[in-house]
């Protein structure tokens, strides 16, 4: 089945670590994007990539980097520069025009202590 | 910048009844479309219902329809015959249509937590 997939569901590091957040999708979409879920905020686009090779900031790209070097993959780095890492991660791609849908990775769980 | 408002954080309604989730937009944008998606407790982001802005029809799927006001900038969620499963986090979405039909971001609402009671 396609879909997209995140992992780990689970992540926790010590401060001033950078993570990496992995993305992989097999349903062959141009577009991806991360979003950050915090209580109380909704969905905050972080970084999203219309193309391979191609990336655009988002709302809160500062203390974040992605690369897109192949278009299944869309991994997100939180940097330690990121003042307040501790959210849900949710990845998302959408295979093209403004009608159609994203589709959604069941989400990373990060915890920064 | 366009901004998505769901002005409700918390919503309750008695299973089998129908509930009406709210949600406001601020677009200069005359073509764009609109999203709901459900967040059960999971996590799992699930398409609820989409509309247009260009067609005056609003959009019904099953039991969710949408009340679509384009003048007011108002896209409300009703949920007919709630049922249990229909507990969630709904997000109300926007997104602009680029002039090259590209892959345009969706702004989410910052959403309403519905809880059904038995």
């Amino acid at each position: 089945d396609g879909g997209i997939t995140q992992s780990p569901k689970y992540l926790f590091r010590k401060e001033g670590q950078n993570v990496t957040l992995s993305c992989e999708q097999n349903l062959n979409h141009d577009a991806m994007y991360w979003y950050r879920q915090d209580p109380g905020q909704g969905l905050r686009l972080i970084y999203y990539s219309q193309i391979v090779n191609d990336f655009q900031k988002g709302d809160i790209a500062e203390g974040y980097s992605v690369s897109r070097e192949k278009k299944e993959s869309f991994p997100l780095t939180v940097t330690s520069a990121q003042k307040n890492p501790t959210a849900f991660y949710l990845c998302a791609s959408t295979r093209g025009g403004p009608n159609s849908p994203l589709h959604f990775g069941n989400g990373t769980r990060l915890t920064v202590t | 910048a366009q901004t998505v408002t769901q002005s409700q954080p918390e919503m309750s309604v008695q299973e089998a009844e129908t509930v009406t989730l709210s949600c406001t937009y601020d677009t200069s944008e005359s073509d764009y479309y609109l999203f709901w998606y459900k967040q059960p407790p999971s996590r799992q982001m699930i398409l609820v219902i989409r509309q247009e802005a260009y067609k005056q029809q609003n959009a019904t799927e099953n039991r969710f329809s949408v009340n679509f006001q384009k003048a007011a900038k108002s896209f409300s969620l009703k949920i007919s015959d709630s049922q249990l499963g229909d507990a969630a986090m709904y997000f109300c979405a926007y997104r602009r249509v680029l002039s090259n039909f590209g892959n345009e971001k969706l702004t989410f609402g910052t959403g309403t937590r519905l809880t059904i009671i038995p």
